[in-house]
């Protein structure tokens, strides 16, 4: 099977810009999580999606946003950027999704968002 | 401040010495899990361990989550420098709730 993958790898930004990141889960998986990775916060959750309803939502403003599609594909989109957006952003999938311990999340290789 | 705390953030030793890192809570845990993730990567998941007490061993890594559910730790043997990398622990404080990860552990393992 496929793994996670994320487009597109890099982007450069200015702030105020906005910017949409893609995720494609494993075949079969239903619940999408998107993920901001930063060296002084490490990994925050961001927001849950399963079969296209936004389950879970973390404590980001309101300029994060995201959806899923009919086909499990995901998109987050982040509006009016800011210096401190700049980060890695992940995407995991899994089977069911808030699952406990029972289900496991695959990481994708993140894409990395640089604003300037 | 972090639901779950790292310990150490940064470790560098030399190749066949062993190691520890903490992850410590104030709150229970249904489930706690590891990760590796390398420059480039996203995480990987190592192992989940869902019963205080539970000891889990992967080759030479061993995985303890404590008995009141509040803390795990993972224990190399012989580290090889490709265990370079940064460790993450993450939990789901109940069934059903979101994943919460500390901040990690950057190891590096020197030839």
């Amino acid at each position: 099977k496929a793994g996670v993958t994320q487009t597109p790898r890099y982007l450069i930004k200015t702030r105020g810009q906005q910017v949409t990141l893609s995720c494609s889960p494993i075949s079969g998986h239903r619940s999408v999580s998107w993920y901001q990775q930063t060296p002084g916060q490490g990994l925050q959750f961001l927001f849950e999606y399963f079969s296209e309803t936004q389950r879970n939502k973390g404590n980001f403003p309101g300029r994060f946003s995201g959806r899923q599609f009919s086909n499990s594909r995901s998109e987050m989109n982040v509006s009016t950027l800011e210096l401190g957006d700049s980060a890695l952003y992940l995407c995991a999938s899994s089977l069911e999704g808030s699952g406990g311990g029972a289900d496991t999340q695959y990481f994708g290789p993140g894409t990395r968002l640089t604003v300037l | 401040t972090q639901l779950l705390e790292q310990s150490p953030q940064f470790l560098s030793i030399q190749e066949g010495e062993n190691l520890t890192v903490y992850c410590n809570s104030s709150s229970v845990f249904s489930s706690l899990q590891w990760y590796r993730q390398e420059p480039g990567e996203g995480p990987v998941l190592l192992v989940t361990v869902v019963t205080g007490g539970e000891v889990k061993k992967l080759k030479r890594l061993t995985f303890q989550f404590g008995d009141a559910r509040k803390d795990s730790s993972l224990h190399i043997t012989a580290a090889q420098p490709g265990d370079t990398g940064l460790y993450l622990c993450a939990g789901h404080q109940t069934s059903g709730s979101r994943l919460t990860f500390g901040e990690g552990t950057q190891l590096t393992v020197n030839p």
